[in-house]
């Protein structure tokens, strides 16, 4: 039963504009939710965070929002460049409620591709 | 300097063999995992370590057994491999709950 979601398994976009990654979950006991980029080959990376207390994160041009009473978050990358174009996973786990320490519950994630 | 480390990169075996997955932290963290992305893509967490002490054991088959000398280090013994293990296996570290910090991975085939 996946508790993280990612329901679009790629994106395209034109470099400069902006790109949206949604991340839906389910379980409302999480409340510490991470966006990991990965490039082929290569290990996921972190990106940002963002905690359960806040709706907003930003990271130069990286920003993720979080809507808890819709269990939904995104990540907004403006402006998009190629160097961006990545499988991006969106992780969730529940720290401050019992959760067994570095348990992450991992998004099927969504393989965006940022063309020129 | 590679901050997380696994060794081999590849690994190709036949179905009954054992192999081991090497893994390496130089980031002075106290917590160690094991993830399975298998064909579908899923990050799936198989094993944690928290100061050499296993602390997350997922639901996987008893073939499957981690090892952590030390606190830099927690090693993959599979037994018996099957062609259902094929799959990319990653190692992290984190500190506390902090974010978690992936290996290159390493890809194994089981023929």
């Amino acid at each position: 039963d996946q508790q993280v979601k990612q329901n679009s398994p790629s994106l395209s976009v034109q470099e400069g504009r902006i790109s949206i990654l949604n991340c839906d979950y389910t379980n409302s006991m999480f409340d510490y939710f991470l966006w990991y980029k990965k490039y082929p080959a290569e290990g996921p990376t972190f990106l940002i965070s963002i905690s359960s207390i806040k709706d907003k994160n930003e990271d130069g041009r990286f920003t993720v929002f979080l809507n808890k009473s819709a269990k939904h978050l995104s990540l907004h990358i403006v402006p998009s460049q190629p160097g961006d174009s990545a499988v991006y996973f969106c992780a969730a786990s529940a720290i401050n409620r019992g959760s067994t320490l570095g348990r992450l519950y991992f998004g099927r994630g969504t393989q965006l591709t940022v063309w020129p | 300097d590679t901050a997380v480390s696994q060794t081999p990169k590849y690994l190709v075996t036949q179905m009954g063999n054992d192999k081991s997955i090497k893994c390496e932290q130089n980031l002075g963290h106290d917590t160690m995992y094991w993830y399975k992305q298998d064909s579908k893509k899923f990050l799936k967490i198989m094993f944690s370590y928290n100061n050499k002490e296993l602390i997350i054991n997922e639901t996987v088959p008893n073939r499957f057994s981690p090892k952590s000398p030390d606190k830099a280090h927690l090693n993959l013994h599979i037994n018996s491999l099957e062609l259902g293990d094929s799959a990319v296996y990653f190692c992290a570290s984190s500190q506390g709950y902090n974010e978690q910090f992936f290996g290159p991975g390493t890809r194994l085939t089981v023929l």
